[in-house]
């Protein structure tokens, strides 16, 4: 069973809008979650994370929000640049425990020009 | 910027052929990973370790066999490889549990078996 699922494949947004990448998780003990975003051929690359003590955590253009009754977060990105087009990963641990990350299955966002 | 490295980036080996997938990370870190990602699939956690002399399996059984005898070395070995091997490996590193919670990966690696 999924513990981290991404139920967006994909997202177009135009250029200089709000990107929001949605996802869910099912275990209440992750204390830690992260976003990374992947080129093809690539590894990913960190963006931003939040921890479950907080509800919001902001970096430049990178807004992350945890929903801990619902078990959801967003990433949302503003405004949103050609360049932020990728596969976006929402990624949980549990930090006392295994210190294992546990991805999504990734949403592929495309910003248009 | 993160130093993990991963060799080869890319490769292409027969069938029954031994291979040994290098990763290296220059920061310290206690903890690494394995991840295999499938094209449009989540990133699988085939091994991790902990620390020296430390190997774990992940949550996706593997074929594959790690080590890990010195902190930055974490090379992973299929003895023989099978074209169902074929995909992209993916190495990290953290400090989890001792500072910042995020993992950092390398560059990855394309294997497919013919």
């Amino acid at each position: 069973d999924q513990q981290v699922k991404q139920n967006s494949p994909s997202l177009s947004v135009q250029e200089g809008r709000i990107s929001i990448l949605n996802c869910d998780y099912t275990n209440s003990m992750f204390d830690y979650f992260l976003w990374y975003k992947k080129y093809p051929a690539e590894g990913p690359t960190f963006l931003i994370s939040i921890s479950s003590i907080k509800d919001k955590n902001e970096d430049g253009r990178f807004t992350v929000f945890l929903n801990k009754s619902a078990k959801h977060l967003s990433l949302h990105i503003v405004p949103s640049q050609p360049g932020d087009s990728a596969v976006y990963f929402c990624a949980a641990s549990e930090g006392s425990g295994t210190y294992k990350y546990i991805f999504g299955t990734g949403t592929r966002l495309k910003v248009l020009a | 910027e993160a130093d993990i490295y991963q060799t080869p980036r890319y490769l292409v080996i027969g069938t029954g052929k031994k291979i040994t997938l290098e990763c290296s990370q220059t920061m310290g870190h206690d903890k690494m990973y394995w991840y295999q990602q499938d094209p449009g699939m989540e990133l699988h956690l085939i091994h991790y370790s902990y620390g020296v002399n430390s190997t774990e399996k992940g949550d996706l059984s593997s074929e594959s066999t790690v080590s890990r005898i010195r902190t930055e070395h974490f090379p992973l070995t299929l003895e023989s490889a099978r074209p169902s091997h074929t995909s992209q490996y993916l190495c990290a590193s953290s400090e989890f549990g001792q500072g910042a919670p995020e993992a950092f990966f390398g560059q990855g690696t394309r294997l497919t078996v013919v």
